[in-house]
C-alpha cells in the first residue's frame, strides 16, 4: 500500500556508513514535497529525524543527514553505532486522491 | 515537554465499534493540527486521518473513509477517534502525532507521537 519504496534492510560494521534511499513518483517527491524521516526503535513510537529533506531536530546527531533529488531521497548514517539499530522510515506528501500523507515501506538498519 | 497519551484500545469483533482518545499536554493544543497514523503488527506506517486545529477540517485515508471518523475537543485538549463497522485489516498500534504545523499542507511532518494504543479486530 505504501507509494514510497525503501530497501527492507541495510547493515553495516560498527563506524561505516550506510545509506538508505526512498524512491517515490511525480505525485510526492517528484513533485517537490519535501520528505521527512524517523526513527522507530524496538517496542518504541516513531522519533523524527530528519524533517525538510535534511534539517536535523534539536538533538539528533550530526551522524544523520538527508537528502532528495528528482523522485527519491536518501538518509545517510555515518559512524554506525549499536543504538542506531533500528527501523527507518521516509515520510511525504501526496497529492493523488488516496491519501494526503504518504510513508515509506520501511529499512531495518542491522550493525553488525 | 510534549505529551501525547493515547487509550481506548481494546479486542473488538468484526463489525464492531471502538472510540480511540489522546490526552495532549505540554503544548497550545488548539494551535496545531492533529493526526492518527497507524501501524499492523510487523508492518509499517499508514497515515489515517487529520483534523485542522478548530476541527473545521477532516480527512481520511481511502481505507478508511466513511467508517472512521475523527475529532477534537480543544476544551479538554483532546482527540478522538471513531472507530466503526472494523474489519481484520483495521488490527493496528494506534498513534496519535502532533502536526508540525497549525495549518496542515504539504510540508506537514510528525515531531511528536504518543506511545500507540493497540486496538485488535479478531472473532
Amino acid at each position: 500500500q505504501s507509494v514510497l519504496t525503501q530497501p527492507p534492510s541495510v547493515s553495516g560494521a560498527p563506524g561505516q556508513r550506510v545509506t538508505i534511499s526512498c524512491t517515490g513518483s511525480s505525485s510526492n517527491i517528484g513533485a517537490g514535497y519535501d520528505v521527512h524521516w524517523y526513527q522507530q526503535l524496538p517496542g518504541t513510537a516513531p522519533k523524527l529525524l530528519i524533517y525538510g529533506n535534511s534539517n536535523r531536530p534539536s538533538g539528533v546527531p550530526d551522524r544523520f543527514s538527508g537528502s532528495k533529488s528528482g523522485t527519491s531521497a536518501s538518509l545517510a548514517i555515518t559512524g554506525l553505532q549499536a543504538e542506531d539499530e533500528a527501523d527507518y522510515y521516509c515520510q511525504s506528501y501526496d497529492s493523488s486522491l488516496s491519501a494526503f500523507y504518504v510513508f515509506g515501506t520501511g529499512t531495518k538498519v542491522t550493525v553488525l | 515537554e510534549v505529551q501525547l497519551v493515547e487509550s481506548g484500545g481494546v479486542v473488538v469483533q468484526p463489525g464492531g465499534s471502538l472510540r480511540l482518545s489522546c490526552a495532549a499536554s505540554g503544548f497550545t493544543f488548539d494551535d496545531y493540527t492533529m493526526h492518527w497514523v497507524r501501524q499492523a503488527p510487523g508492518k509499517g506506517l499508514e497515515w489515517v486521518s487529520l483534523i485542522s486545529w478548530d476541527g473545521g477540517s477532516t480527512y481520511y485515508a481511502d481505507s478508511v473513509k466513511g467508517r472512521f471518523t475523527i475529532s477534537r475537543d480543544n476544551s479538554k485538549n483532546s482527540l478522538y477517534l471513531q472507530m466503526n463497522s472494523l474489519r481484520t485489516e483495521d488490527t493496528a498500534l494506534y498513534y496519535c502525532a502532533k502536526d508540525s504545523h497549525r495549518y496542515y499542507g504539504s510540508g506537514s511532518y510528525y515531531p511528536h507521537w504518543g506511545q500507540g494504543t493497540l486496538v485488535t479486530v479478531s472473532s
